[in-house]
């Protein structure tokens, strides 16, 4: 089955430390997407690439950084820059940058500050 | 920049009631619309898109949605829930311009009661 596969489930971070979170997809989609979801805010979005060598900022890409090397993947590094990485993080991907096409989510990754 | 808001945080129904949650965007141009459904651990999914066309869209599981232009709005209906609809939904709108991702409301998180 095609999809998303977010790896790790759950992420624990040390103080002072980088951590890449990891996002493939298997659906030939050209665009991708990193968001941020906090209770009570929805989801932010913190980075997108709408192909392979490019991507642009969010609302909320202090702190963070990504890379788009091959179509299928797009990881996202939280720095220790990001003051207050504990949050669900939720990457998505589409066919393409038309605006009425859906995106398609994975089953996130839980980062949390030991 | 657009943005969403959902005024419902939390709505707490019986089983057989019937459901609006509300969407409100700000916006001026075309905009392509979507709800997205959360149930408990699992991954966000599309509930229903408008984009062009009838104003009243049909979606998954008996959910409706009708886009009001005038009231930038975009509220998701359903006639009688089911214990099994308790989720957290969040309503997206995509611009036809400018920067094509999608900007979330804060979520509803809704409890059905057997």
């Amino acid at each position: 089955d095609g999809g998303i596969t977010q790896s790790p489930k759950y992420l624990f971070r040390k103080e002072g430390q980088n951590v890449t979170l990891s996002c493939e997809q298997n659906l030939n989609h050209d665009a991708m997407y990193w968001y941020r979801q906090d209770p009570g805010q929805g989801l932010r979005l913190i980075y997108y690439s709408q192909i392979v060598n490019d991507f642009q900022k969010g609302d909320i890409a202090e702190g963070y950084s990504v890379s788009r090397e091959k179509k299928e993947s797009f990881p996202l590094t939280v720095t220790s820059a990001q003051k207050n990485p504990t949050a669900f993080y939720l990457c998505a991907s589409s066919k393409d940058t038309d605006s009425n096409q859906p995106q398609h989510f994975g089953d996130g990754t839980r980062l949390s500050i030991l | 920049a657009q943005s969403v808001s959902q005024h419902n945080h939390h709505v707490i129904l019986s089983e057989a009631a019937s459901l609006e949650l509300g969407c409100n965007y700000s916006y001026g141009g075309t905009v392509n619309l979507f709800w997205y459904v959360q149930y408990p651990g699992q991954h966000l999914q599309l509930l229903l898109k408008y984009f062009s066309g009838d104003p009243l869209v049909k979606g998954i599981k008996g959910f409706e949605a009708e886009f009001i232009k005038s009231k930038f709005s975009f509220n998701l209906r359903k006639p009688s829930v089911q214990w099994s609809d308790t989720a957290e939904y969040f309503c997206a709108v995509n611009p036809d311009t400018g920067r094509r991702a999608l900007t979330f409301g804060s979520g509803t998180r809704l409890q059905v009661q057997p």
